[in-house]
C-alpha cells in the first residue's frame, strides 16, 4: 500500500536560516504533491502543488522540489521568520490517472523557528 | 475567511449523544471531504462527496454518516458518540478532483465526556 513519510515530526532552526522539509513517499507515483501549512487548532492552509514533470515550484519565499527518481519532495522555507512556526503536511493524491483520489495527509513536520 | 464554513465550532456532548456538523462549502466547489484530527494525530479521512454523491470512503466508523444536500453543504452525523471521539473535525472542499488544492474550514472541536 502506498505510504508516505515526512522527515523528523520536529525540526528546529534559527531565525534568517532556510528551512528543509522532507516527505518521501514509496509503492505509488502520485501526479502531483501538495503541501499545507497548519496552525495549532486550525484548519490546513493550501501554499503550493509541484505536478510530477515539474522540478520545482517557486512562490515568495517557498519553493518545492519533485523527485521522481528519489520518490522524494523537498519543501524549502527561506529567510524562515517565527511566524513560519507551524505544522507543515504533505499531501499526495490517491490513485492517478482515471483512479485520482482524495488527497492522502502525512503526519506532518512541526517547524519552529526561534529569534 | 477561507469560504467554507463550519458549524458549531465548539461542541460538548455526553457519551452516547448524537451530533450533527454541518458544512458549507467554498462556492462553487462540487467536493467535500471530511477529517478527523484527534490530539496529536494526522488527518484522517472519513468520507467525501461530489454533487451530492459519495465519491470516497475512509476508516469512518459505521456510527458515523454524512450527506451532501443539492445546495452542496454537508452534514456529518456521529451517533453513540464515545469519549474516543473527541477531535477535531474539519471539513474542506475543492473544484472537482482537488488537483488545484483543498480549501479547509476552521473546523468544529467535539469535546465527548
Amino acid at each position: 500500500s502506498q505510504k508516505i513519510e515526512q522527515n523528523s515530526e520536529a525540526l528546529n532552526i534559527q531565525e534568517g536560516k532556510t528551512a528543509t522539509l522532507t516527505c518521501n513517499y514509496t509503492n505509488y507515483s502520485p501526479a502531483y504533491l501538495q503541501w499545507y501549512r497548519q496552525d495549532p487548532g486550525r484548519g490546513p492552509v493550501f501554499l503550493l502543488l509541484i505536478r510530477e514533470n515539474e522540478k520545482e515550484k517557486r512562490k515568495e519565499r517557498l519553493k518545492v522540489t519533485f523527485d521522481t527518481t528519489l520518490k522524494q519532495s523537498l519543501f524549502h522555507i527561506t529567510a524562515s521568520q517565527p511566524a513560519d512556526s507551524a505544522t507543515y503536511l504533505c499531501a499526495p493524491p490517491v490513485g492517478r490517472g482515471s483512479t485520482l483520489g482524495r488527497l492522502y495527509f502525512g503526519r506532518g513536520t512541526q517547524l519552529t523557528v526561534w529569534p | 475567511d477561507s469560504g467554507v464554513t463550519q458549524t458549531p465550532k465548539h461542541l460538548i456532548t455526553a457519551t452516547g449523544q448524537r451530533v450533527t456538523l454541518r458544512c458549507s462549502p467554498r462556492s462553487g466547489d462540487l467536493s467535500v471531504y471530511w477529517y478527523q484530527q484527534s490530539l496529536d494525530q494526522g488527518l484522517q479521512f472519513l468520507i467525501q462527496y461530489y454533487n451530492g454523491e459519495e465519491r470516497a470512503k475512509g476508516n469512518i466508523l459505521e456510527r458515523f454518516s454524512a450527506q451532501q444536500f443539492p445546495d452542496l453543504h454537508s452534514e456529518l452525523n456521529l451517533s453513540s458518540l464515545e469519549l474516543g471521539d473527541s477531535a477535531l473535525y474539519f471539513c474542506a472542499s475543492s473544484a472537482d478532483r482537488g488537483s488545484y488544492g483543498y480549501t479547509f474550514g476552521s473546523g468544529t472541536r467535539l469535546t465527548v465526556v
